[in-house]
C-alpha cells in the first residue's frame, strides 16, 4: 500500500517566518506533487504542484522543493502572514488512474 | 458560476436512520469523489467514480453507498451500518481519468443526535 508521511503534524511560527512542511512517500510510483491548503470549516483547494522534472518551483511566496532519490518533497512559505493559517495537505499522484493519497495533513498558524 | 455544491451544510442523523448528503458540480468533470475528514486524521477516501454509472470502494467505504446516474451528480448515503458516522464529507472532482487536481466543494457536517 503507498505510504504518505506529512511532518509535522502542527506548527507555529512568527508572522514573516518561513514554514516547512515536509512529505516523504515510499512507493516510486508517483508522478505529481501536488500541496492543498484547507481554511477552517472548507474545502480543500490546490496551492501548487510540481512534476518530477524539475527540483523546485515558486509561485509567490510558495516554493516546493523536491528530492527525488530522498523520496521527499517539501512546502515552503516565504514571509509568512497571519491569513496563512490553515491546514496544509501533501497529496502525491500515482501513475494511472488512481487517486490522490492524501498526508494527514499539517495545521498552520501564523501569530502577528 | 461553475463550481462544486454540496448540501446541506449541517445534517443530523438519528440511530439507525440513513441520510444522504448531496453533491452537484456543473464543471462538465468525469470523475467524482467522497472524503471523510476526522480531526488529525486528513482526508480518507470512501468512494469514487471514474465515469457515469461505474464507481469503486476507497479506503473506508464500510457503511456508506453511492450512485452515478448523471455526469453532473454523485449523492452518498451514509446507512446505519455506519457506526461512527460523526465527520466532516467532503465531495470532489476533477476533470478526467488521470485525477491531477481535485476541485473540492464546501463540506457537509453530519452530527448524530
Amino acid at each position: 500500500q503507498q505510504q504518505v508521511k506529512q511532518s509535522p503534524q502542527s506548527l507555529i511560527v512568527q508572522k514573516g517566518g518561513i514554514p516547512i512542511i515536509n512529505c516523504a512517500y515510499e512507493n516510486t510510483a508517483f508522478d505529481y506533487f501536488p500541496w492543498y491548503q484547507q481554511f477552517p470549516g472548507k474545502g480543500p483547494a490546490l496551492l501548487i504542484a510540481i512534476r518530477p522534472d524539475v527540483s523546485e518551483k515558486k509561485e509567490g511566496r510558495f516554493t516546493i522543493s523536491f528530492n527525488k532519490s530522498a523520496k521527499q518533497f517539501s512546502l515552503h512559505i516565504m514571509d509568512s502572514q497571519p491569513g496563512d493559517s490553515a491546514t496544509y495537505f501533501c497529496a502525491p499522484h500515482p501513475s494511472g488512474n488512481t487517486p490522490l493519497v492524501f498526508g494527514k495533513g499539517t495545521r498552520l498558524s501564523v501569530i502577528a | 458560476d461553475g463550481g462544486i455544491t454540496q448540501s446541506p451544510k449541517y445534517l443530523f442523523r438519528k440511530e439507525g436512520q440513513n441520510v444522504t448528503l448531496s453533491c452537484e458540480q456543473n464543471l462538465n468533470h468525469d470523475a467524482m469523489y467522497w472524503y471523510r475528514q476526522d480531526p488529525g486524521q486528513g482526508l480518507r477516501l470512501i468512494y469514487y467514480s471514474q465515469i457515469v454509472n461505474d464507481f469503486q470502494k476507497g479506503d473506508i467505504a464500510e457503511g456508506y453507498s453511492v450512485s452515478r446516474e448523471k455526469k453532473e451528480s454523485f449523492p452518498l448515503t451514509v446507512t446505519s451500518a455506519q457506526k461512527n458516522p460523526t465527520a466532516f464529507y467532503l465531495c470532489a472532482s476533477s476533470i478526467s481519468r488521470s485525477q491531477e487536481t481535485q476541485y473540492f466543494g464546501p463540506g457537509t457536517r453530519l452530527l448524530v443526535l
